[in-house]
């Protein structure tokens, strides 16, 4: 049973250009998270999706965007990208109603 | 706003030594989970507590959530190198989980 996949695993992006992270949530879970570590740092959360629509958002731009397949699976898109956006982000998944989430290795982005 | 603070940031011990991790807060959650990252990786879930005053133990590690399902902290029994990394706690309110700051366990041999 495959546990949660992202790709790629690293990102080099200068400013201004476009990034897009993808996540396959792990085999039954149907709502997937993605969060943004800086280093040292806690994750934050950027957005949830269940069903295929955005269902909660933290406190991040428009420029963080995303969007969930019929298969669960997930991307994290980010526009117009800036230096602060250099970060580790994670992608969660669980099964709806249970608290429990597990995460996947992560995509490091750096920003030039 | 960070929900969540953690006690100690960073924690430097020998080998042996017991130590206990704080996770507190002024807001309630359904349930706080516990996680160890490595470098560069994922946090990897170590438990989820759900009931106000749970205790639970995985092998030297002891898990506790508060009456009031505010705080939980985490013990440690004769620390070992393998036990370094990142702990992080996360609390869970509706779909949303929110992370504390982290504290930066080094176990020395």
């Amino acid at each position: 049973d495959a546990g949660v996949t992202q790709s790629p695993t690293h990102l080099i992006k200068t400013r201004g250009q476009q990034v897009t992270l993808r996540c396959s949530p792990k085999s039954g879970h149907d709502t997937v998270s993605w969060y943004q570590q800086a280093l040292g740092q806690g994750p934050q959360f950027i957005f949830q999706y269940y069903e295929e629509e955005e269902r909660q958002r933290g406190n991040f731009p428009d420029r963080f965007s995303g969007h969930q397949f019929p298969n669960y699976s997930s991307e994290l898109n980010v526009n117009a990208l800036l230096l602060g956006d250099s970060a580790l982000y994670l992608c969660a998944s669980r099964l709806t109603g249970v608290e429990t989430q597990y995460f996947g290795p992560g995509t490091r982005l750096l920003v030039l | 706003t960070q929900l969540l603070e953690q006690s100690p940031q960073f924690l430097s011990i020998q080998e042996g030594e017991n130590l206990t991790v704080y996770c507190n807060s002024s807001s309630v959650f359904s349930s706080l989970q516990w996680y160890r990252q490595e470098p560069g990786e994922g946090p990897v879930l170590l438990v989820t507590v759900v009931t106000g005053g749970e205790v639970k133990k995985l092998k030297r590690l002891t898990f506790q959530f508060g009456d009031a399902r505010k705080d939980s902290s985490l013990h440690i029994t004769a620390a070992q190198p393998g036990d370094t990394g990142l702990y992080l706690c996360a609390g869970a309110q509706g779909n949303q989980f929110y992370f504390g700051t982290g504290t930066s366990l080094t176990v020395i041999p």
